[in-house]
């Protein structure tokens, strides 16, 4: 699976959108992009997935550059419960076999001010 | 939420006792996984499940077994606990090996 890079950090204030931009340069063409988070001493928590169109669900938004090189989750309304660390993922999307585990990485932490 | 429960939620134990734990679905997913979850390692893959008794070995499955002998559970045992194995474990469930994976609330165990 395709590795991603992620900032370690970044705030937004509560109300405003948070834009949480990930790199994914050498991502394949079977490859999706997830995104999960982490709320503290919680089970990580599934947001959204994509493999080339722009996603929206209830959560949030997924935006993903033509190029597939890098995308951006954007939480459109930013509340204190949405501060956790959100994870990209990319993984391929398997024809055959039972294995297909997520791999996680360091993430980027969000901190939600008032 | 997705319907999986974990068991125990925590536990301590000593080196060298054996240590099951438990992972409950009520959504009827035929794929199931346990992660630990460790700083600085992320999640990583234990074993994972793809269908009543298939199982395969993930990424860190030295030291690891499991049994899935119903549709709902899934079940993780230590067979002989050392403390590198003290961890938080994660339990997850999707219905499609390229469908979502969700997590439940982790069992955070303690080897002394």
């Amino acid at each position: 699976d395709a590795k991603t890079t992620q900032p370690p950090s970044m705030d937004c204030a509560e109300g405003r959108a948070a834009n949480l931009p990930c790199n994914h340069s050498t991502i394949s063409g079977n490859e999706y992009v997830y995104w999960y988070r982490q709320i503290h001493s919680q089970g990580p928590q599934y947001i959204i997935h994509g493999l080339k169109n722009n996603e929206t669900n209830e959560m949030a938004s997924l935006i993903i550059t033509e190029d597939r090189k890098s995308s951006t989750l954007i939480l459109p309304h930013a509340t204190l419960r949405d501060t956790a660390v959100y994870y990209c993922i990319v993984r391929v999307a398997l024809q055959t076999g039972a294995n297909s585990k997520l791999t996680f990485g360091k993430g980027i932490t969000l901190s939600v001010r008032p | 939420d997705a319907g999986i429960t974990q068991s125990p939620r925590h536990k301590v134990t000593e080196t060298g006792t054996p240590v099951t734990l438990r992972c409950h679905q009520t959504e009827n997913h035929r794929y199931m996984y346990w992660y630990r979850q460790d700083p600085g390692h992320g999640l990583r893959l234990i074993h994972y499940s793809y269908g009543v008794k298939d199982t395969d070995k993930g990424e860190v499955s030295d030291g690891y077994s499991v049994s899935r002998s119903k549709t709902e559970d899934f079940l993780l045992t230590l067979e002989s606990a050392t403390s590198s194995q003290t961890s938080v474990y994660f339990c997850a469930i999707s219905d499609g090996r390229n469908q979502p994976q969700h997590f439940g609330d982790g069992t955070r165990l303690s080897i002394l």
